[in-house]
């Protein structure tokens, strides 16, 4: 079963816009949320997080959103740079519960376009 | 450089072969995390320790999957009579958890570059 789900395999914007890249969980047991950014041949690097108590964490260009009750989330990045393509991972974690264990998404595939 | 290292990067075998990957984590970190990926997908997990005691498989880990954490540093992952489905990326990755309040613990995990594993 998954339980975090990326709906979006791709995703293409065009530079200075924003990117939206959104995520969904099924476990009502996660208490916090990650995201992850991924360039090939290197390993997945921590990028930003959000706890189950907050609905909003920014951090420069990059905001994070949880809804609770949709058990949805997304990332902002705004304004896009072409530095930014790369494979967005989405990760979800019970800390108390399931051992911090990090479940992911299938990750989305930005592309920013100059 | 202090991060998480693995080795070997890229491991060709024939099927049948056994195969093992080394995972040296960040130096004070006391939970270390083995994980699988495949082309298309996000990292599974596979495995984890705390210092040396593993306390979680995934039933993704058949009986020939290994992973041992002997002294609660480096860590191993065999894989005895190789098939070709487990052609895959592993990634290790690892975490400090203290005993403190859970704010104190973010959950964030530090991966190495990964061990990628070709089957023939």
């Amino acid at each position: 079963d998954q339980q975090v789900k990326q709906n979006s395999p791709s995703l293409s914007v065009q530079e200075g816009r924003i990117s939206i890249l959104n995520c969904d969980y099924t476990n009502s047991m996660f208490d916090y949320f990650l995201w992850y950014k991924k360039y090939p041949a290197e390993g997945p690097t921590f990028l930003i997080s959000i706890s189950s108590i907050k609905d909003k964490n920014e951090d420069g260009r990059f905001t994070v959103f949880l809804n609770k009750s949709a058990k949805h989330l997304s990332l902002h990045i705004v304004p896009s740079q072409p530095g930014d393509s790369a494979v967005y991972f989405c990760a979800a974690s019970a800390i108390y519960n399931q051992g911090g264990k990090l479940i992911f998404g299938q990750g989305t595939e930005l592309s920013v376009k100059p | 450089d202090t991060g998480v290292s693995q080795n070997p990067r890229h491991k060709i075998t024939k099927r049948g072969q056994n195969v093992t990957f080394r995972c040296d984590p960040i130096s004070e970190h006391n939970r270390l995390y083995w994980y699988r990926q495949t082309l298309g997908q996000g990292p599974e997990f596979l495995t984890y320790f705390q210092n040396e005691a593993q306390l979680e498989k995934s039933r993704l880990l058949s009986d020939r999957f290994s992973a041992e954490r002997p002294k609660g540093s480096f860590s191993t992952l065999e894989i005895q009579r190789t098939e070709q489905g487990d052609s895959a990326m592993y990634l290790c990755a690892s975490s400090l958890v203290t005993g403190g309040s859970w704010r104190a613990n973010t959950g964030e995990l530090f991966f190495g570059e990964g061990s990628r594993l070709t089957v023939l």
